[in-house]
């Protein structure tokens, strides 16, 4: 049963410290998604990758979030320093471009205190 | 750019009522259309897509929708609403062959009433 795989499920840390978020997508989808979901804003696409190459990342704040793929079978989402506005649920999502579906993992609750 | 605008942040309908979630698109080129539905505390999982095929699209756990280019809409419904639907449902839409942006609506949350 294929999925999106993400840790981990749930973080809280302290502001100020370093978060990284981890994806493994689905083998053999070529597409990556980052998505961002708070009640105020909802889901927000935060990057996106084709083939390992970032194509989007403007809706990501650039000062402290950065995102990466360093292999096929991982993505990365890294803040630094991390802010309590930055609380939310982080989603990945994988596909074979944006044609068919998209499919999400679980999620990553990050609470800031 | 392309953007989703999901009339009702809030539906509540009764057992064995009709579902109408609305969704209205803008896109400067023909979309491929999506309906997502998430429930508490798990990713979002895919009901139904429009890639420019038929414009009535079935999906899964009865839900169905139509695409109408004329009202620029891709209203989700069901004939007949279930306990079990009690979720949150999203819109979606890309541009295939532009960006290929994957954007969605602000989401609906469906209440079920016995």
């Amino acid at each position: 049963d294929a999925r999106v795989t993400q840790t981990p499920r749930d973080k809280v840390t302290e502001m100020g410290q370093e978060v990284t978020m981890r994806c493994q997508p689905i083998l053999g989808h070529n597409t990556v998604f980052w998505y961002r979901q708070t009640m105020m804003q909802g889901l927000e696409l935060l990057a996106y990758f084709r083939n390992r190459a970032p194509l989007d990342d403007s809706g990501m704040p650039k000062d402290r979030f950065s995102a990466e793929m360093p292999d096929a079978t991982l993505a990365t989402l890294k803040i630094q320093p991390s802010e309590p506005r930055d609380s939310a649920v982080y989603f990945c999502a994988s596909g074979h471009g944006t044609s068919t579906e998209a499919f999400f993992g679980q999620g990553t609750r990050l609470t800031v205190v | 750019a392309q953007s989703v605008t999901q009339l009702g942040s809030h539906v509540s309908v009764s057992e064995g009522a009709l579902v109408l979630l609305r969704c209205n698109y803008s896109s400067s080129v023909p979309p491929y259309l999506f309906w997502y539905v998430q429930y508490p505390n798990q990713g979002l999982q895919l009901l139904l897509k429009y890639t420019s095929a038929a414009t009535l699209v079935k999906g899964i756990n009865g839900f169905e929708a139509e695409f109408k280019k004329s009202e620029t809409s891709f209203h989700l419904t069901k004939p007949s609403a279930h306990m079990s639907d009690a979720a949150e449902y999203f819109c979606a839409v890309s541009d295939p062959g532009g960006s290929e942006k994957l954007v969605f609506g602000k989401g609906t949350k469906l209440t079920v009433n016995p």
